[in-house]
Parts: C-alpha cells; sequence; structure tokens
C-alpha cells in the first residue's frame, strides 16, 4: 500500500482519558498535515509540518492537543484528557514539496474518534 | 460569513446532465483544490489550480483570480459521480488550508 496510512481507524474512549493516533505519509512526501472533520463540515485545518517542523498549528487547536513529526516520516496527533466535543474523523494528509506538487493532497482514511 | 463559499450545497442530477459546482472565497489564496469525498469519509483530491483551467476526464475546473471564484464542472455525469465535493483554499502567507462545507451531488440513473 503506497498511500497514506492511518491507525487506528476508530478509537473509542472514555472522557478524560488520553488518544494518540498514528499517521504514515507517503515516503516522497515531506508535507503532511492533520485535519479535523465533523458530520456535514468540511475539514478543519489543525497543523503542518514540513519534513520533522511544525509549521503552523490553527488556533482552533488547544493545549490538550500536541503532534509531532520526530523524524521527518510519520506523525502522531495526542489528545490528552479527551472531551466529547473532540469526537471527530481525524484526517491525515501529505503532500509532496513544493517544487514537485502539481496534484495536491493524498489523504489517508482518517481515524474516527468516539469520546462517551 | 464563512471564508469559502460553496453552492450550491445539494444538488440532485439526472444522469447524462452536466453539472456546476461553484466555490467563492474572501481571502488571498496560493492555490485553490478541488477534493472529491464518497460516503465513509475517502477523500480524494481532483484539481489543485493557481490560475485558468485544468481537464481531467469529464471533469473541468476553472479559477478566476480576480473574482475569487471557481467552478467545477462535470460533463455527462453518472451515478458513480455521485459524492460530496469540497472546495479547499490556501491561503496566502501561510501553510493554513480553508475548506468549504461541500457539495453534496447525487446523480440519478
Amino acid at each position: 500500500d503506497t498511500g497514506v496510512s492511518q491507525n487506528p481507524r476508530h478509537k473509542i474512549t472514555k472522557r478524560g482519558q488520553n488518544v494518540t493516533f498514528r499517521c504514515d505519509p507517503i515516503s516522497e512526501h515531506n508535507r503532511l498535515y492533520w485535519y479535523r472533520q465533523t458530520l456535514g463540515q468540511g475539514p478543519e485545518f489543525l497543523t503542518y509540518f514540513q519534513n520533522e517542523a511544525q509549521l503552523e498549528k490553527s488556533r482552533l487547536l488547544s493545549d490538550r492537543f500536541s503532534a509531532e513529526r520526530p523524524k521527518g516520516s510519520f506523525s502522531t496527533l495526542e489528545i490528552q484528557r479527551t472531551e466529547q466535543g473532540d469526537s471527530a474523523m481525524y484526517l491525515c494528509a501529505s503532500r509532496l514539496p513544493t517544487d514537485r506538487d502539481d496534484y495536491g493532497y493524498t489523504f489517508g482514511s482518517g481515524t474516527r474518534l468516539t469520546v462517551v | 460569513k464563512n471564508e469559502v463559499e460553496q453552492s450550491p450545497q445539494n444538488l440532485t442530477a439526472q444522469e447524462g446532465e452536466f453539472i456546476t459546482i461553484n466555490c467563492s472565497y474572501s481571502v488571498g489564496i496560493s492555490a485553490l483544490h478541488w477534493l472529491q469525498q464518497h460516503p465513509g469519509g475517502g477523500i480524494v483530491s481532483l484539481f489543485m489550480l493557481s490560475s485558468g483551467k485544468k481537464k481531467h476526464g469529464r471533469l473541468i475546473a476553472t479559477i478566476n483570480i480576480q473574482e475569487k471564484h471557481s467552478s467545477l464542472h462535470i460533463t455527462a455525469s453518472h451515478p458513480r459521480d455521485s459524492a460530496v465535493y469540497i472546495c479547499a483554499v490556501g491561503t496566502s502567507g501561510t501553510y493554513k488550508y480553508i475548506f468549504g462545507t461541500g457539495t453534496r451531488l447525487k446523480v440519478l440513473a
């Protein structure tokens, strides 16, 4: 599988617990994005990595959210002390470097989080 | 008012019809993407454009930078085109992308 891989596909957690999601982008894609999507809405930008550097983070992202991409390959998104409002689909997308990008995003299938 | 607006929100068409979906934005952009999302959530990138027009098969995307408007056209529509079509803009000076809420298209056989 040469696409963007996200794990787990589904996560059900109790309010207050911490969760961590993983994204494995396409290997030559140095740009990686995390988005959150709720029912009936378009994806909302959460954060952006270029290689291992986190270059932008949405103001939507509270201090309970943290993302890493330690070696510029896979990325993790952690949510601490989950709340019911965190329930959503978390999408990861990757892209080729700017000087090679003529197609745009490749999205993963997402991780659906349900906080009960 | 949302920074990216799509119209219509919902669209039902008969097979074979020519379809147009519109996207208007109010921010300065670096690029605009059209995406397709099928039931179950999978998102596929259709086009990325910053000027002019692109064509891929039965799909055509245009953008008018001065008017801050883009259109996605589907010629000879088919039931398999049924999906949500989302417009996303990359904002100038940031890495952030803003997504529209999507246009839900249903093509009837």
